[in-house]
């Protein structure tokens, strides 16, 4: 089946700093990949659409400079949270979709900790 | 997306069925209805979806009523690795692109 694979799962990283998530479509090609964040006993909330050779769409709210999104190929997207800072700290998860029709696909999420 | 709505927290008995409803009353006649699950600290996992009839795979049976208005998702013998948030999703988008989530069912299996 479709596998969708983040990296690193866990990262600590103290404020100021940047810090860049990987998600991978490891056996089939995406055109388009979402990030979603979540907050403590909260729902998902998405972030932004990542689309392949293109800019990445944003949803209201989320700023853009400081999220950057490349999705450089078919199978990667990469989240970049810039100057992090404590209020950063969430739980991210990746997702992608194998065909046009089917069910999304999600990372296992990376795990954010910004001292 | 068709606005869901479903109860914050349920139980079920390890090995017996859960029965897990939603309502989608204002779903429009091409929306699909999808059911994921988040086990605590991972991503969501597919679950199964359907438009009209009822619907089965190796995890789960969807029920979906004639109206389409609600539906049930299914869990035919619980199992404690059950246990996780289980979201139902209508997206507006024939496509199942972009997906929102609601708050969705905390089911908690209990031995």
């Amino acid at each position: 089946g479709a596998v969708v694979s983040q990296h690193p799962s866990r990262v600590i990283c103290k404020s100021g700093t940047s810090v860049k998530i990987e998600c991978r479509s490891l056996d089939f090609q995406a055109t388009t990949m979402f990030w979603y964040r979540q907050f403590p006993k909260q729902s998902l909330m998405l972030m932004a659409t990542s689309n392949e050779g293109s800019k990445a769409t944003y949803e209201q709210g989320v700023e853009k400079d400081k999220f950057l999104i490349n999705h450089a190929s078919l199978t990667l997207s990469t989240l970049t949270v810039t100057s992090a800072h404590p209020e950063d700290s969430s739980f991210y998860i990746c997702s992608a979709l194998p065909v046009i029709n089917s069910p999304l696909h999600f990372g296992n999420g990376t795990r954010l900790t910004v001292t | 997306d068709a606005k869901t709505t479903q109860p914050p927290s349920m139980d079920c008995a390890e090995g017996r069925a859960a029965n897990l409803p939603c309502n989608h009353s204002t779903i429009s006649g091409n929306e699909y209805v999808y059911w994921y699950r988040q086990i605590h600290s991972q991503g969501p996992q597919y679950i199964i979806h359907g438009l009209k009839n009822n619907e089965t795979n190796e995890m789960a049976s969807l029920i979906i009523t004639e109206d389409r208005k609600s539906s049930t998702l299914i869990l035919p013998h619980a199992t404690l690795r059950d246990t996780a948030v289980y979201y139902c999703i209508a997206p507006d988008n024939f496509g199942n692109e972009k997906l929102t989530f609601g708050t969705g069912t905390r089911l908690t299996i209990i031995p």
